[in-house]
């Protein structure tokens, strides 16, 4: 089962404008990250936001976690064509003594130049 | 290499054949997970193992399904008289800890399995 919900679903932009994707989810983490994924390829870790942090960046992105909605927002700044592939949320949990992720059914990001 | 490498990286079979993926993780990660991948779709979690052990294996569909991790490194996913609904991309993904540390994952590129 996938715990993450993401929307929306397929978000079309043009370049240089901002994309928000967001994740809801249903339980308590440890921790929640973002990992993006090109077509045909695997998944690259993006950024990692814990439990007890609100907000985090890393060069263009941003992430926002409210624990209270259980839920969290990825923004990307200033977008490329670069940026066109598919993003997931992943929620940590800590569960019979690892890290159990399950992820999102992601946001199809099309950036057109 | 450095990274998670996946073999063989498109499969075609037939149903009712055996088929193996194989996983080779990066170098000193001892967490090692599996997870396929349909088409839309997120990751759906298989199988986690913490060196030789398959500490979690919730995730497999049915007894068809196994996988091995024998010496702690290479891990094998094994699928028993293959159905078309198991058509997918396997992912395997590799992890420095499983119980401590973030869980930050490492993915391979992945194996298509196309059942005909």
């Amino acid at each position: 089962s996938q715990q993450g919900e993401e929307d929306p679903q397929a978000l079309s932009i043009q370049e240089g404008e901002n994309a928000t994707m967001n994740c809801s989810y249903k339980t308590s983490i440890n921790n929640l990250q973002w990992y993006r994924q090109n077509s045909g390829r695997g998944l690259v870790h993006l950024i990692l936001i814990r439990s007890n942090e609100r907000e985090k960046h890393s060069g263009r992105l941003r992430v926002t976690l409210d624990t209270s909605k259980k839920s969290s927002s990825l923004l990307i700044t200033a977008s490329r064509a670069a940026d066109t592939a598919s993003y997931f949320c992943a929620t940590v949990m800590f569960s019979g003594g690892y890290n159990k992720l399950i992820f999102g059914a992601g946001t199809r990001l099309a950036v057109h130049p | 290499g450095a990274g998670v490498s996946q073999t063989p990286s498109n499969k075609v079979t037939e149903k009712g054949k055996y088929v193996e993926l194989r996983c080779d993780p990066i170098s000193g990660h001892t967490a090692l997970y599996w997870y396929r991948q349909s088409l839309g779709q997120g990751p759906e979690f298989l199988i986690y193992f913490q060196g030789t052990g398959a500490a979690d294996d919730s995730g497999l569909p049915n007894d068809r399904f196994f996988a091995v991790r024998p010496e702690g490194s290479v891990s094998t996913l094994k699928i028993q008289r293959t159905e078309r609904g198991d058509s997918a991309v396997y992912l395997c993904a590799s992890s420095l800890t499983g119980g401590t540390g973030t869980g930050e994952l490492f993915f391979g590129e992945g194996s298509r399995l196309t059942v005909l």
